[in-house]
């Protein structure tokens, strides 16, 4: 198993400029979560996803959009790139709480700078 | 609110030295679940344990070691003669019985010099 994969690891970008950052997991995990990581925050959770479908909105949500079309994967949309964004982004699954396994499973990153 | 608080943002030790990071936490919930992530400076976040609510006692993973304690809602880690290895941002955080949804505290950074 490949776990949970990101693409890309790096990405620069202009204000203004608009990108999706790719996350995708082959655990069939139903829940998957895209976090923000920024120094001396800690990671903080931008959308999350319990099943393909449906999605909903974590702490600091605005100037993201998801969908989740499939089980696999869950795609980050930024709509219009701010330098405010710049941050690292971490991708997550995990199975339903109770099944014995339970814990997220992280992906390695995107580092995303928009100047 | 802040739900976790990490209140060690930096320690320094020297090799060899134990050292205890503090995680403080609030919930409401009676079921939820905390956890440990490291994160070397490599920046991947390693999961280090789980442990829920309902079971408070201590577990011990070769130098690493964690002291949950309900009563002052602590979940502190402790590692026992640290090696330069362990040198990472360390992470707890809380999940009130969901499995997409943690909240994390700020992070810890542990140094460890020879």
């Amino acid at each position: 198993n490949a776990g949970v994969t990101q693409t890309p690891k790096f990405q620069v970008l202009k204000t203004g400029q608009s990108m999706t950052l790719q996350c995708a997991q082959d655990m069939n995990h139903e829940y998957m979560s895209w976090y923000r990581q920024d120094p001396g925050m800690g990671l903080r959770l931008i959308h999350y996803s319990v099943g393909a479908g449906i999605t909903d909105q974590g702490e600091v949500p605005n100037g993201y959009n998801v969908s989740r079309s499939t089980t696999e994967d869950f795609p980050l949309r930024l709509l219009s790139a701010a330098p405010s964004q710049t941050s690292v982004y971490f991708c997550a699954s995990s199975p339903p709480w109770g099944s014995g396994k339970d814990t997220q499973y992280f992906g390695p990153g995107t580092r995303l700078t928009v100047l | 609110a802040q739900k976790v608080t990490q209140a060690q943002t930096e320690i320094s030790v020297v090799e060899k030295e134990d050292v205890t990071l503090d995680c403080v936490y609030e919930t409401r919930d009676t079921t939820y679940y905390l956890f440990w992530y490291k994160q070397p400076p490599s920046g991947e976040l390693v999961f280090l344990i789980r442990r829920n609510s309902f079971d408070e006692q201590n577990e011990i993973s070769g130098r690493y070691s964690w002291n949950f304690q309900k009563s002052t809602s602590s979940f502190n880690f402790t590692i026992t003669a640290s090696q330069v290895v362990d040198s990472a941002v360390y992470f707890c955080a809380l999940s009130e019985n969901s499995g997409y949804a943690l909240n994390f505290g700020k992070g810890t950074s542990l140094l460890v010099t020879p």
